[in-house]
């Protein structure tokens, strides 16, 4: 398996637009993460999903994100619109709900200008 | 989940052992050690994890204390290539529950 696939890998936006992030968890896993990375703040975790279904999004900042999961081997976090705020590094991650280990994605560095 | 209390950085030096500390005092009966690290640029890696016992895998051993209220993490021959920063998280083994990371150790290890 390739792992957790994020893409892009880098996006650029100016203020105003809206941001779609794309992750394609690991095969078979059945938990999936999306989490926020700053200076400041750290690793936040921002929603995580069971089964495709919304578990926790109370670490969404506000109603500009929306995160959706269609199906099993898809998810999309949105930003709209977007923020010079919400440049950070965002990071997709997903686990077998029986499983210990959580895998990170390589991370999407979004920049807001 | 407990909350837990690690240095803000460490120095090791190559071939050495490094020893990192975690606190977590109020940790509750069910809940398990976990530590990740994240390498510049990339994105967090599991490590190892335990409930009581010290535990052992290809990268690291887990030394808990007895009463639980605080760990080691050892890497027995620390090289370059893990200088990062280490997460030490409390958290409840029940599936899907969520995984909170605090702000870690930045371990440095020098040549």
């Amino acid at each position: 398996d390739a792992g957790v696939i994020q893409s892009p890998r880098h996006e650029v936006t100016e203020m105003g637009q809206e941001v779609t992030l794309r992750c394609k968890p690991i095969s078979g896993h059945n938990s999936l993460f999306w989490y926020r990375q700053t200076m400041m703040r750290g690793l936040e975790l921002l929603i995580y999903f069971n089964n495709n279904v919304p578990i926790d999004d109370s670490g969404m900042p506000e109603d500009r994100f929306s995160a959706k999961m269609p199906n099993a081997s898809f998810s999309t976090l949105k930003i709209q619109p977007s923020e010079p705020r919400d440049s950070a590094v965002y990071f997709c991650a997903s686990k077998d709900l029986g499983s210990t280990e959580a895998f990170f994605g390589q991370g999407t560095r979004l920049t807001v200008v | 989940d407990a909350k837990t209390t690690q240095p803000p950085s460490m120095d090791c030096a190559e071939g050495r052992a490094a020893n990192l500390p975690c606190n977590h005092s109020t940790i509750s009966g069910n809940e398990y050690v976990y530590w990740y690290r994240q390498i510049h640029s990339q994105g967090p890696q599991y490590i190892i994890h335990g409930l009581k016992n010290n535990e052992t895998n290809e990268m690291a051993s887990l030394i808990i204390t007895e009463d639980r209220k605080s760990s080691t993490l050892i890497l027995p021959h620390a090289t370059l290539r893990d200088t990062a920063v280490y997460y030490c998280i409390v958290r409840v083994q029940t599936s899907g529950s969520r995984l909170t990371f605090g702000e870690g150790t930045q371990l440095t290890v020098n040549p």
